[in-house]
């Protein structure tokens, strides 16, 4: 069982460019969730979906794109990157859709964009 | 619209004394409370969660927090700090569609 699954670990990038980002959890949850975390900004909620087959935008969505590809696997695009989203982004999965559950995190990924 | 403040930026305590983090939300309803701890270069683990009943939770790792409806507060405490609890925590009111709120974090350095 190894929970929330990200890829890559470390990445860095040219501005321009583009690349996805990897989430895989394998608890059966409902729902995923991106996010970003920068320096004294807490976690700010990129976009989420809260059960297989819908998303929807959250606090901070431009810039990016998400395809839930399944119930296990919810993916995050940078169509083209920008120093501004320079950030540790993080995947997280809760247990049930349409409820404030606790959830559970990935180990992040650390986006570098030049 | 839902929030979360953690008034405390860095609190630094020495090891085997207590601590108190400090967390204050606003919320229209009943509110769902979570304390998640972050480890350098880790991602967000669970430290406990509130959401109904009884007012004081316990969580893993010896931490507790006490909901105060009257004070929109869940304050977390630890009796007896060790090293290992450095780290940054943060504090989440949880909503309907998962979109919960995290503050914007506490680290807590621990003096030897």
């Amino acid at each position: 069982n190894a929970g929330v699954t990200q890829t890559p670990k470390f990445q860095v990038l040219k501005t321009g460019q583009s690349m996805t980002l990897q989430c895989a959890q394998d608890m059966n949850h409902n729902s995923m969730y991106w996010y970003r975390q920068d320096p004294g900004m807490g976690l700010r909620l990129i976009y989420y979906s809260a059960s297989e087959g819908t998303t929807d935008k959250g606090e901070v969505p431009n810039g990016y794109n998400v395809s839930r590809l399944n119930k296990r696997e919810f993916s995050l695009r940078l169509e083209s990157a920008a120093p501004s989203q320079t950030s540790v982004y993080f995947c997280a999965s809760s247990d049930r859709a349409g409820g404030p559950y606790e959830q559970f995190f990935g180990p992040g990924t650390r986006l570098t964009v030049l | 619209a839902q929030s979360v403040t953690q008034p405390d930026i860095h609190i630094t305590v020495s090891e085997g004394a207590s601590l108190e983090l400090r967390c204050n939300y606003s919320y229209g309803a009943t509110p769902y409370l979570f304390w998640y701890v972050q480890s350098p270069g880790q991602g967000l683990q669970l430290l406990l969660k509130y959401f109904s009943g009884d007012t004081l939770v316990q969580g893993i790792k010896g931490f507790e927090a006490e909901f105060k409806r009257s004070q929109s507060s869940f304050n977390l405490r630890k009796p007896s700090v060790h090293w290992s609890d450095a780290a940054e925590y943060f504090c989440a009111v949880g909503a309907f569609a998962g979109k919960s709120t995290f503050g914007d974090g506490t680290t807590l350095t621990v003096k030897p």
